[in-house]
């Protein structure tokens, strides 16, 4: 089953504006990661937040987590035509135990297109 | 940084034939595995996984004896769809984790996917 629910599903913004792409999970993480899939490949790992992290910064990318919530958030700044792509946020499931299972389960993704 | 190989990248094959596809890490050893589907703008749904040397574990609703995972070694691992139908079609993504030249922490690193096309 998937863990997470991103928002929007579809964004469609110019060259030079940012995109905020949201995803929300229903249990306990040991961290949340964000992938991006070009059409019709494989994911490429673009940044990792452990659930003890608020806030992660990686060049044009910024991400935030909100445990109390169950949310984080991915913003890209000052987009460009090349970060056309569907982002997918990932969690690291933990059992009863707060172990981890290892188990990558992604939200639904966001299709992000931007117009030159 | 880590690599994982995936092959073949796309298949057609005739409907009752099996399909054999393989995910090898290249320059790190993959304790575990991870197998994928995904359907066209939808999410990965994880199908099985599978630590190197022991019996897969498969995702609830998933048949593992139309789904055969063989993980041999700690640098491959296949996924074999047999008698394979056209609602087989999809697009199959390994994941393998590991640590990358002896990284404290365990990272994912995706296949590039192989395209099943079931005539």
């Amino acid at each position: 089953s998937q863990q997470g629910e991103e928002d929007p599903q579809a964004l469609s913004i110019q060259e030079g504006e940012n995109a905020t792409m949201n995803c929300s999970y229903k249990t306990s993480i040991n961290n949340l990661q964000w992938y991006r899939q070009n059409s019709g490949r494989g994911l490429v790992h673009l940044i990792l937040i452990r659930s003890n992290e608020r806030e992660k910064h990686s060049g044009r990318l910024r991400v935030t987590l909100d445990t109390s919530k169950k949310s984080s958030s991915l913003l890209i700044t000052a987009s460009r035509a090349a970060d056309t792509a569907s982002y997918f946020c990932a969690t690291v499931i933990l059992n009863a135990g707060g172990t981890s299972y290892g188990k990558l389960t992604f939200g639904q993704g966001t299709i992000l297109t931007v117009h030159p | 940084g880590a690599v994982v190989s995936q092959h073949p990248s796309w298949v057609i094959c005739k409907s009752g034939t099996s399909v054999k596809i393989e995910c090898r890490s290249l320059d790190f050893q993959a304790t575990t595995m991870f197998w994928y589907r995904q359907f066209p703008k939808q999410s990965l749904m994880l199908m099985a996984t599978s630590n190197e040397g022991s019996k897969a574990t498969y995702e609830q609703g998933v048949e593992k004896d139309k789904f055969l995972i063989n993980h041999a070694s700690l640098t491959l691992s296949t996924l074999t769809v047999t008698s394979a139908h056209p609602e087989d079609s999809s697009f199959y993504i390994c994941s393998a984790r590991g640590r990358y030249r002896g990284a404290l922490n365990y990272g994912y690193t995706f296949g590039s996917g192989t395209r099943l096309t079931v005539v």
